[in-house]
């Protein structure tokens, strides 16, 4: 049972470029999340979606877009990276009962753009 | 604007020695108050949710609490597998889906 899958687990881009980061879950969960970490920040979100079909920005939503392909997976893109935009990104899922907090996270996929 | 911060930043303590990290947050009605452990070059993972004030959650060597303004995590008789970032999340006033996270508490136990 491998959990939220994350790739690539490393990138480095060079600004300007673009690239897509690919989440996807074996849990059967309805909600999907993208966030960032950044040292000193916390964790951010970028964007989640509640049900398939549904996307909604986060807290730092610029830069970014998500396609959410179906149940199982749910994709990050950057259009023209910066270098505001390195980070670790992390993909999360939840079943949509609320409020129990407990998203399941993958491992992480670290962006540096130069 | 909701808001959540953890302390102190880093932690260092000599194996079986206690201690407590503490998470204060600034929401309006607070729906409940999560914890998370994360090791270097990993995602975080679930501990506990806590919901209302009073309320405690135990696993293993760790126990959270509440009040109406702040959370505590305590860990007691730590070993050095207890080493990892701790951090506390609340959801906003958008909804569960949004949690806001603290920065998290960096807690090394040496043997």
């Amino acid at each position: 049972n491998a959990g939220v899958t994350q790739t690539p687990k490393f990138q480095v881009l060079k600004t300007g470029q673009s690239m897509t980061l690919q989440c996807a879950q074996d849990m059967n969960h309805n909600s999907m999340y993208w966030y960032r970490q950044d040292p000193g920040m916390g964790l951010r979100l970028i964007y989640y979606s509640a049900s398939e079909g549904t996307t909604d920005k986060g807290e730092v939503p610029n830069g970014y877009n998500v396609s959410r392909l179906n149940k199982r997976e749910f994709s990050l893109r950057l259009e023209s990276a910066a270098p505001s935009q390195t980070s670790v990104y992390f993909c999360a899922s939840s079943e949509i009962a609320v409020n129990t907090g407990e998203l399941f996270f993958g491992e992480g996929s670290r962006l540096t753009v130069l | 604007e909701d808001q959540v911060t953890q302390s102190p930043e880093a932690l260092r303590l000599q194996e079986g020695e206690s201690s407590s990290l503490n998470c204060s947050y600034t929401v309006s009605g607070l729906r409940g108050l999560f914890w998370y452990r994360q090791d270097p070059g990993k995602g975080p993972e679930f501990l506990f949710t806590l919901y209302s004030a009073g309320e405690e959650k135990e696993k293993e060597r760790l126990k959270a609490t509440l009040t109406k303004k702040e959370s505590f995590l305590h860990i007691t008789a730590p070993k050095p597998e207890d080493s990892a970032t701790y951090l506390c999340a609340v959801p906003t006033i958008q909804g569960a889906q949004k949690l806001v996270f603290g920065q998290g508490t960096r807690l090394t136990i040496n043997p």
